[in-house]
């Protein structure tokens, strides 16, 4: 069957990194994407990973091991806006138009 | 800028209503998904359609329905809503890469 792991909460305190952790399980897959929603809001779009490896965008860097089945999301530098979910997702089946999300890791961020 | 509009931020209905949701996208894309999400599930994909008058079942698709009469819109529809069926509806749309979707803003339907 196909499915995706995340822990579900994360606490971390302003300055500090965090990794949020995703394992997947799915048919086809074409790579692992990230997404962000604070509360009241809607996903908004973070990183995509296709390829073994490390990205970087600014604070956010996002991670991927195919072998592994296994990919992260490290946040630098925390900051209080940052307290939101966090989801990871795969792009799957046929064409790749398919997106299979995880349920989600809600971040705390504390002071 | 990628712009996903959703007809109601907030929606009251009835058991046994018929409801419409409505989605409305402006980057001209073939592809149009629905979501539902609801606490420790994530986001489930209901129905997506990749062009006028297409679509495709997701994983969810019980007592939902879809229409796409235009390529600009894309209609969710509960045929009898029920209480189960109240959650966050999300429509989206891909990016040009299909790396990446845009979301709507959601619509909060709560069934009475």
């Amino acid at each position: 069957g196909q499915s995706l792991e995340q822990p579900s909460e994360v606490t971390a305190v302003e300055g500090a990194i965090v990794q949020i952790n995703c394992t997947y399980q799915t048919s086809g897959f074409y790579g692992l994407s990230w997404y962000q929603q604070h509360d009241g809001g809607a996903p908004t779009f973070l990183s995509y990973n296709a390829l073994d490896g490390l990205e970087e965008t600014g604070r956010f860097s996002s991670f991927l091991s195919r072998s592994d089945s296994y990919g992260y999301l490290l946040l630098q530098e925390l900051q209080m806006k940052d307290s939101a979910s966090y989801f990871c997702a795969v792009k799957e089946g046929t064409g790749g138009f398919k997106t299979i999300f995880g349920a989600g890791t809600r971040l705390f961020v504390k002071a | 800028d990628v712009k996903v509009t959703q007809s109601s931020r907030y929606l009251v209905k009835r058991t046994g209503e018929k409801v419409f949701l409505e989605c409305v996208q402006d980057m001209d894309h073939e592809n149009m998904f629905w979501y539902r999400q609801d606490p420790g599930l994530g986001l489930r994909l209901i129905y997506f359609s990749y062009d006028v008058k297409m679509k495709e079942k997701g994983d969810i698709p019980e007592g939902y329905s879809v229409s796409r009469e235009k390529k600009e819109r894309f209609s969710l529809i509960l045929e009898s809503a029920s209480t189960n069926q109240t959650s966050m509806y999300l429509c989206a749309i891909p990016g040009s890469s299909y790396n990446e979707q845009f979301f709507g803003p959601g619509t909060r339907l709560t069934v009475l």
